[in-house]
């Protein structure tokens, strides 16, 4: 089945921590991103890539890195940075440039 | 000014109702434009592309107005399995950095 898939599910890290979040896809997409969305709130843009080894700052990049050194697989890095990052993770891939996203189910991150 | 503006709602409606959202936006270089649907504590699903020229799909239809820089999604008869957020969505640049509205939430009630 080809899709775009997200793990884990549900996270919980320590205040202090660095984690790391897996987002892999097969569909063989050229752009991927990253977004974070808070409760009642809509999406807001982390990290994008167009390209292998090449990725763009969001609107909320601080606290957070990311990697592309595959096509397939764009991991986010939540690191101890970020003040507040109980958030809904979603990473997301398209075909190119002014196409539409397909998105993984989403990763939920709490600290405890 | 937000890039992307949408009434947050709530819409509440009966079932059968025809109900419309609008979205606007700043930036007149955009050049793709989509309507999502999002459940809630669910991942956003593209509901729509939306054309210059507007585009039906079903009981949906989308329209662009570049003019005036909106577009819109008109949902006729309402059944309750429409009651979500409905995201409006746009591409801009070389990049393609696709931009979100916060979204307007629909509820269908019997």
């Amino acid at each position: 089945d080809g899709g775009i898939t997200q793990s884990p599910k549900y996270l919980f890290r320590k205040e202090g921590q660095n984690v790391t979040l897996s987002c892999e896809q097969n569909l063989n997409h050229d752009a991927m991103y990253w977004y974070r969305q808070d409760p009642g709130q809509g999406l807001r843009l982390i990290y994008y890539s167009q390209i292998v080894n090449d990725f763009q700052k969001g609107d909320i990049a601080e606290g957070y890195s990311v990697s592309r050194e595959k096509k397939e697989s764009f991991p986010l890095t939540v690191t101890s940075a970020q003040k507040n990052p109980t958030a809904f993770y979603l990473c997301a891939s398209s075909v190119g440039i002014n196409t539409e996203a397909f998105f993984g189910q989403g990763t939920r991150l709490t600290v405890v | 000014r937000k890039e992307v503006e949408q009434d947050p709602g709530p819409f509440n409606v009966p079932e059968g109702a025809t109900v419309a959202f609008n979205c606007t936006y700043s930036n007149s270089a955009s050049q793709s434009f989509f309507w999502y649907r999002q459940d809630c504590r669910k991942e956003p699903k593209l509901l729509m592309s939306v054309y210059s020229s507007g585009n039906e799909d079903g009981r949906f239809t989308a329209q662009l107005n570049r003019a005036s820089q909106y577009i819109s999604l008109l949902i006729r008869d309402s059944k309750l399995s429409d009651s979500a957020t409905y995201l409006c969505v746009l591409s801009t640049g070389g990049y393609n950095k696709l931009i979100f509205g916060a979204g307007t939430r629909l509820a269908v009630h019997p």
